[in-house]
């Protein structure tokens, strides 16, 4: 069946960094995007960045443009989302979030979340 | 931006549940609507404004176009009660409504 799973939250100081990644499985990982997407706590949802199969395209919210990088490796089907720079702001469960892709940017699955804390 | 509106709603069950979502721009129809259920990650009910997801029960339909949307939840169950998001994937960056909270009367 379809899964993503999350991996590499926790507690952090403010300044530091933390990579996340998600391993995607049951599904033809090239024919389908891969999204983060955040979740503060008690908030809403906030899309947080995008990469395209090829590589080409990136996009980020203006939250995180220059400070978060997002990556593919779809030899092993995961996607990675390296933050720096880490603020109290970032707190959230953040979410990979699966997508069509090509216009089709709504999301028909998504992983449990990995929650980051940042905190001194 | 995405607004929704209200920010809460209380519905008797089986009675009707209208939520609302206004783009500040149009967004043609290029909108989805999203269920979260509390210590749960959400769940894509409507895409293309008015298309249900695979498995989605036929209580829940979609309407509108443009920068006014509606999410109708038919008559009310009481697993309906989460909160509901509306998304715009028309442009960049994508963005989230911030939400409204159905609960039982």
């Amino acid at each position: 069946q379809v899964q993503l799973v999350e991996s590499g939250g926790g507690v952090v100081q403010p300044g530091s960094s933390l990579r996340l990644s998600c391993a995607a499985s049951g599904f033809t990982f090239s024919a389908y995007t891969i999204h983060w997407v955040r979740q503060a706590p008690g908030a809403g949802l906030e899309w947080v960045a995008f990469l395209s199969n090829d590589g080409g395209e990136i996009h980020y919210a203006d939250s995180v443009e220059g400070r978060f990088a997002i990556s593919r490796d779809s030899s092993d089907k995961t996607l990675h989302l390296q933050m720096n720079s880490l603020s109290p702001e970032d707190t959230a469960v953040y979410y990979c979030a699966r997508s069509r892709g090509a216009g089709s940017h709504y999301f028909d699955f998504w992983g449990q979340g990995a929650r980051v804390t940042v905190s001194s | 931006v995405m607004t929704q509106s209200p920010a809460t709603l209380s519905v008797s069950p089986g009675e009707r549940a209208t939520l609302s979502c206004g783009a500040s721009q149009s967004v043609g129809r290029s909108l989805a609507w999203y269920q979260q259920k509390p210590g749960q990650a959400p769940r894509l009910l409507i895409y293309l404004t008015s298309t249900r997801a695979a498995g989605i029960p036929a209580r829940f339909s979609g309407s509108g176009s443009e920068t006014e949307f509606t999410l109708t939840i038919s008559s009310l169950q009481s697993e309906d009660v989460a909160v509901y998001y509306c998304q715009q994937y028309y442009a960049w960056p994508l963005t989230f409504g911030g939400g409204t909270k159905v609960e039982i009367k």
